[in-house]
């Protein structure tokens, strides 16, 4: 079974500063994608960025980008530039090949400070 | 266009009473996914349905849930005699068939338990 890891409960940032979300997974799978959501008070999940596993370069979406390492089964989120609306409950997800649905960790809550 | 949407909203139930929830997936996508997700936690898988084939239930914590799908369309998950335990945002998601597409999610039903 997959499983996914987030060990960072709570972070906080000041405003145009830039911080990154820790993310681990396991998985024995060799075609799989990773996910990072968003999840602001109004509790619609909103999709950050994608990855797929057979890709070596780092997906990247504006102010948003990954650090992928396949071998560590690591997949962090590097914000930068933060901004006061991303503030928001951060989830890293994982799906495959055997498993469609998505595979969440606990989530990371983000606080952007001004 | 329209997005997922789900209702109701949020409803507030007595325990040992059934509740419906419903999702209307975004039209063209053929896989439709259940999540649940209790207060301060990740999402926790429950089903999915793929087209016309079986759906896959191995998330359903226990036999009072059920969900059904009429083709590609509408969703409705069931929770038989519900106990409080069972309260939690429900999440329904829905995307194109390919694996590792984007999974956009609906706002969610808050389900209270009293």
């Amino acid at each position: 079974a997959q499983t996914v890891t987030q060990s960072q409960p709570e972070m906080s940032v000041q405003e145009a500063e830039t911080v990154t979300l820790s993310c681990t997974y396991d998985t024995s799978e060799s075609n799989y994608y990773l996910f990072w959501y968003k999840q602001p008070p109004s509790r619609q999940m909103i999709l950050v960025i994608r990855q797929e596993a057979y890709k070596q370069q780092n997906a990247t979406e504006n102010r948003f980008s990954v650090n992928f390492q396949k071998a560590a089964k690591s997949f962090s989120l590097k914000i930068s530039d933060s901004q006061l609306g991303d503030t928001a409950m951060y989830f890293c997800a994982f799906s495959s090949g055997s498993a469609r649905q998505l595979t969440f960790g606990s989530g990371t809550q983000l606080t952007v400070l001004p | 266009g329209a997005g997922v949407s789900q209702s109701p909203s949020n409803k507030v139930t007595e325990k040992g009473k059934d509740v419906e929830l419903r999702c209307d997936p975004i039209s063209g996508h053929t896989a439709l996914y259940w999540y649940r997700q209790r207060l301060g936690q990740g999402l926790e898988f429950l089903i999915y349905f793929q087209g016309n084939s079986a759906p896959d239930k191995s998330g359903l914590p226990s036999d009072r849930f059920s969900a059904e799908r009429t083709g590609e369309s509408v969703s409705t998950l069931t929770i038989q005699r519900t106990q409080q335990e069972d309260s939690a945002v429900y999440l329904c998601a829905s995307s194109l068939r390919q694996l590792g597409y984007e999974q956009y999610f609906g706002p969610g039903t808050r389900l209270t338990v009293t």
